[in-house]
């Protein structure tokens, strides 16, 4: 069956450094992943999709990789500020179907 | 800006109730979701709907129903509410199958059945 894996220890990083957060899949060939972002007590946001024919894709101090052949797509934000302190969900995705599935999320803690 | 609205933020009901939780969008997105959310479990689905009056069973469906009567509205029903639904609900709704299908949720319900 389908699974997604984030790593579920959350992950501190002093402010200013580069966070990586990773999103493993197997069994699974999605076309594209999409990556959410979750505050306490709130709905996810979405931040980005990345298509499989797409190695990375950037939005201001975001970037996406995508890797079709690791099954892995990983997740950075750099210059990162405590303001980035949140759960990072990843959703790999196929057009046609509707639904999504989403991995269990990465607790970020940006430290300042 | 996307609106999803979800009927209350918090509830308490007790064991056996019939319980609903409502969700309304306003940009007339053809597909809505319901999502349970549970520590270490992420978000799991529950019933997704395409279309008024259509349905499709997510991953975890039982001990729930869901209703559509008009688009910008999907309930989500619990016939008789047990302590293993205490959860948080998340509503989302998204564009029609030719998108990506980008999600917009709301806030939440957080339900607690005693």
């Amino acid at each position: 069956s389908q699974k997604i894996e984030q790593n579920s220890e959350a992950l501190n990083i002093q402010e200013g450094k580069t966070a990586t957060l990773t999103c493993n899949y197997t069994n699974y060939s999605p076309a594209y992943l999409q990556w959410y972002r979750q505050d306490p007590g709130r709905g996810p946001v979405f931040l980005l999709l990345i298509r499989e024919n797409e190695k990375e894709k950037r939005k201001e101090r975001l970037k996406v990789t995508f890797d079709t052949t690791l099954k892995q797509s990983l997740f950075h934000i750099t210059a990162s500020q405590p303001a980035d302190s949140a759960t990072y969900l990843c959703a790999p995705g196929d057009t046609g179907r509707r639904a999504l599935t989403f991995g269990s999320g990465t607790r970020l803690q940006v430290q300042p | 800006d996307v609106k999803v609205t979800q009927s209350s933020r918090y509830l308490v009901k007790r064991t056996g109730e019939k319980v609903f939780l409502e969700c309304v969008q306003d940009m007339d997105h053809e597909n809505m979701f319901w999502y349970r959310q549970d520590p270490g479990l992420g978000l799991r689905l529950i019933y997704f709907s395409y279309d008024v009056k259509m349905k499709e069973k997510g991953d975890i469906p039982e001990g729930y129903s869901v209703s559509r009567e008009k688009k910008e509205r999907f309930s989500l029903i619990l016939e008789s509410a047990s302590t293993n639904q205490t959860s948080m609900y998340l509503c989302a709704s998204s564009p029609d199958r030719d998108s990506y299908n980008e999600q917009f949720f709301g806030p939440g319900t957080r339900l607690t059945v005693l």
